[in-house]
């Protein structure tokens, strides 16, 4: 089976832009979060959807956003691009909405100019 | 709050050296789940455990052991006679019900990187 699959792998923008990132879960699975890494340190929870619907939010800007699909897949969009934002970009998929294991995507690596 | 320490930034050792990668961790919740994850240079995270925090018992996967111990909030991870291929980033995480809102959102330690020297 395909674990969680992320486009594109890398990504280079420059200030002001927009990015989108794209995740596809687990087969099965319903529950996407994404996740933020910066380089040397743990990675940050941005947002959890469940069944198309945001189910928790980190301490994020309101730059960020994202949806999930009816076959949930998911994106992650990021509005107005600081250099701040250049960061590993991780997906992560589980069955449900609990405390099940969460399995993670390759990342995107988004480097802001 | 919730907040998980890897107070080990780095750790050198040889090939077939034991290795302990400590973790501590702070939640008012009574039901949580500790996690241990690899990283390797590829970044992609991989899942090596999950332990609820019902369970003290200890566990042992091959060369990788897991000590939890409630009473000092940690959850310690053993590498016996470590290889070359065990070099990675590896972080230490928390789930309880409402971090984010929501349950299971994971909270991370800063990770700890292993490298293993032949």
């Amino acid at each position: 089976d395909a674990g969680v699959t992320q486009s594109p792998t890398h990504l280079i923008k420059t200030r002001g832009q927009h990015v989108t990132l794209r995740c596809s879960p687990i087969s099965g699975h319903k529950s996407v979060s994404w996740y933020q890494q910066v380089l040397g340190q743990g990675p940050q929870f941005i947002f959890q959807y469940y069944e198309k619907e945001e189910r928790g939010r980190g301490n994020f800007p309101d730059r960020f956003s994202a949806r999930q699909f009816p076959n949930y897949s998911s994106e992650l969009n990021v509005n107005a691009l600081l250099l701040g934002d250049s960061a590993l970009y991780l997906c992560a998929s589980r069955l449900g909405q609990h405390q099940e294991t969460q399995y993670f995507g390759p990342g995107t690596r988004l480097l802001v100019l | 709050a919730q907040k998980v320490t890897q107070a080990q930034t780095e750790i050198s050792v040889v090939e077939k050296e034991d290795v302990t990668l400590d973790c501590v961790y702070e939640t008012r919740d009574t039901t949580y789940y500790l996690f241990w994850y690899k990283q390797p240079p590829s970044g992609e995270l991989v899942f090596l455990i999950r332990r609820n925090s019902f369970d003290e018992q200890n566990e042992i996967s091959g060369r990788y052991s897991w000590n939890f111990q409630k009473s000092t909030s940690s959850f310690n991870f053993t590498i016996t006679a470590s290889q070359v291929v065990d070099s990675a980033v590896y972080f230490c995480a928390l789930s309880d019900t409402n971090y984010g809102g929501s349950q299971g959102n994971l909270i991370f330690g800063k990770g700890t990187k292993l490298s293993v020297k032949p």
